[in-house]
């Protein structure tokens, strides 16, 4: 599976948006890119995935560049409660065991 | 709606000990897997299973055992704790292995080893 390059730590105002970056570059065209956070040390939470076209649901939205090497996560409206470590993580869907392997990820402080 | 449900929360163990980090899911899902997390850092994954009787060596498989003699649980077993093993552990499942959804985690199990 492809690896990720992540920020290792970002700082947002409450009520902005937060831009999360991920770097892919080695993606392949049958890997899907998946966003996870993690607050404090509860079990990882899955926020969106995606394959080629932008997502968006409830939580977030997930920007695919055209070339597919990097993506960006944006949480519109960021609030205290979005202060979590957020996985980007790259899956092959078809013809793979399932695995999915989590980096280090990236830090998000939200301030007041 | 129970979700992915692990026992126990807390261990202490003393080295050599061995015990078992229980999971059990009620989502009738086939695949299952356990990751260690260490502080600072990411998930690593030790072992998973894409359904009973089905199971597979993750990044990290040294010093753990497991089996998968039912859809629902996923035992991960320790044979002789070493220090090295002080983490949490999240088990987490998915409906299946090529599944494109969401891995559903479980609240974690800390483990000291002393």
């Amino acid at each position: 599976d492809a690896k990720t390059t992540q920020p290792p730590s970002m700082d947002c105002a409450e009520g902005r948006a937060a831009n999360l970056p991920c770097n892919h570059s080695t993606i392949s065209g049958n890997e899907y890119v998946y966003w996870y956070r993690q607050i404090h040390s509860q079990g990882p939470q899955y926020i969106i995935h995606g394959l080629k076209n932008n997502e968006t649901n409830e939580m977030a939205s997930l920007i695919i560049t055209e070339d597919r090497k990097s993506s960006t996560l944006i949480l519109p409206h960021a609030t205290l409660r979005d202060t979590a470590v957020y996985y980007c993580i790259v899956r092959v869907y078809s013809g793979n065991t399932g695995k999915l392997i989590f980096g280090q990820g990236t830090t998000l402080q939200v301030k007041p | 709606n129970a979700g992915v449900t692990q026992t126990p929360k807390f261990q202490v163990l003393k080295t050599g000990q061995s015990m078992t980090l229980q999971c059990a899911q009620d989502m009738n899902h086939e695949y299952m897997s356990w990751y260690r997390q260490d502080p600072g850092m990411g998930l690593r994954l030790i072992h998973y299973s894409v359904g009973a009787g089905i199971t597979d060596q993750g990044e990290v498989p040294n010093g753990y055992n497991v089996s998968r003699s039912t859809t629902e649980d996923f035992p991960l077993r320790l044979l002789s704790a070493a220090p090295s093993q002080t983490s949490v552990y999240f088990c987490a499942s998915r409906p299946g292995a090529t599944n494109t959804g969401e891995l559903f985690f479980g609240e974690g199990s800390r483990l000291t080893v002393l």
